[in-house]
């Protein structure tokens, strides 16, 4: 049972440059979120989806763009890295039942120089 | 506008004795808490949680305990093994169903053999 998966782990980026960060999940869970976190702060929620075709903002959404065609898939699209998106991201995945369900994948660490 | 804040950044304990790990929030819409505990190069795993209609939830050696009037939980670890070192980050969210968690700062706990 994989849960979530998210690709790549590591990332370095040039100021500019876009990427994509993947996260899937084989839970059939209708709920995904991603979140960032910088060094010694708390996770802060950039996007979330309640279901294929539906997303909405979070409290930092901007620099990033989402997508959600199918239930397993929530991809974060960044366009023009900046440094302030230096960061470890992290994919999570819930039943609609509640939060104490939300299974967290691995993370993703972005470095933007 | 930290709005849950873990103060300790860090905590030692001897095995087998009680950690105690603090969390305050400012917002009073928040109704729901959760304590998430995170090893390196994971993401967060669900602990326990707590409603606002409760003021004590356990779970084995895991309690929490909620004051609404001071806006302060505490997670109590009884008794404390190696096993549990560990960043321990507190979440907040109005609902159990609420598509945003605020996070803490965390508070890695490091249990002495």
């Amino acid at each position: 049972n994989a849960g979530v998966t998210q690709t790549p782990k590591f990332r370095i980026l040039k100021i500019g440059q876009s990427m994509t960060l993947q996260c899937t999940q084989d839970m059939n869970h209708n709920y995904m979120y991603w979140y960032r976190q910088d060094p010694g702060m708390g996770l802060k929620l950039i996007y979330y989806s309640v279901g294929a075709g539906i997303t909405d903002k979070g409290e930092v959404p901007n620099g990033y763009n989402v997508s959600r065609s199918t239930t397993e898939d929530f991809p974060l699209r960044l366009e023009l890295a900046a440094p302030s998106q230096t960061s470890v991201y992290f994919c999570a995945s819930r039943l609609r039942q509640g939060l104490s369900t939300a299974h967290f994948g691995n993370g993703t660490r972005l470095t933007v120089t | 506008d930290q709005q849950v804040k873990q103060n300790s950044p860090s905590l030692s304990v001897q095995e087998g004795r009680i950690s105690i790990l603090n969390c305050d929030y400012t917002n009073s819409m928040f109704d729901y808490f959760l304590w998430y505990k995170k090893y390196p190069a994971e993401g967060p795993t669900f602990l326990i949680s707590i409603s606002s209609i409760k003021d004590k939830n356990e779970d084995g050696r895991f309690t929490v305990f909620l004051n609404k009037s001071a806006k302060h939980l505490s997670l109590h670890i009884v008794p404390s093994q190696p096993g549990d070192s560990a960043v321990y980050f507190c979440a907040a969210s109005a609902g159990t169903g609420a598509n945003n968690l605020f996070f803490g700062t965390g508070t890695r706990l490091t249990v002495i053999p």
